[in-house]
């Protein structure tokens, strides 16, 4: 079975600082691991995802994560945040064999100017 | 990258009416689709997983006769929301899976539900 941790509900950043936004998984196979950002009444929006690999991921909007098997964790920073980056953001976990999705509760990001 | 389109974005229905709910994969074949509910601040929680030309898989505590999903083909899943009351009241949001790319869902924009 999977599932995911995202550590903090929300999280309040300055403008231009560093965005940590937490997240743990357990999985009892590889994982598949993604960051997805959700704008009010939005769908979700892929930031990043590892599958295999470099475990160091880029993705959009200057945001990158690293999986850390060792800690279970995947988490998600930015080295300066843009008050564009203010939004709900949520990691999931699936896996090769089924494509299901466990979410996080969810991380909301406030910058504030 | 792969589109997922969901229709209506936002719908307002009365008590004892029935709201059809689309999702459509613009440009992949979805063999499954995935349909989630969102309560307010809150997490995607997984209603049911929809194969083309199968009976939908539902989570626990999902009521499949209210929650009516039809996947009648591959580019197309619907979910329909039978008898809504107020607590039906929520934001559902569909995921597609292209069999070319196991590894990613592509999601809809949503579909904000409100029960008058």
């Amino acid at each position: 079975a999977q599932s995911v941790t995202q550590l903090g509900s929300h999280v309040s950043v300055s403008e231009g600082a560093l965005v940590l936004l937490r997240c743990n998984y357990s999985s009892s196979v590889p994982p598949y691991l993604f960051w997805y950002v959700q704008y009010p009444n939005q769908g979700l929006q892929l930031l990043l995802k590892y599958t295999t690999g470099a475990t160091l991921v880029k993705g959009i909007n200057g945001f990158e994560a690293e999986f850390k098997k060792s800690e279970t964790s995947f988490h998600l920073t930015k080295p300066s945040a843009h008050m564009s980056d203010a939004a709900e953001y949520f990691c999931a976990v699936s896996t090769n064999t089924g494509n299901q999705f466990y979410f996080g509760t969810g991380t909301s990001l406030t910058v504030i100017p | 990258g792969a589109v997922v389109s969901q229709h209506p974005s936002r719908v307002i229905c009365k008590s004892g009416t029935s709201v059809k709910i689309e999702c459509r994969s613009l440009d992949f074949q979805a063999t499954t689709m995935f349909w989630y509910r969102q309560f307010p601040k809150q997490s995607l929680m997984l209603m049911a997983t929809s194969n083309e030309g199968s009976k939908a898989t539902y989570e626990q505590g999902v009521e499949k006769d209210k929650f009516l999903i039809n996947h009648a083909s591959l580019t197309l899943s619907t979910l329909t929301v039978t008898s809504a009351h107020p607590e039906d009241s929520s934001f559902y949001i569909c995921s597609a899976r292209d069999p070319g790319r196991p590894t990613e869902a592509f999601f809809g924009q949503g579909t904000r539900l409100t029960v008058v």
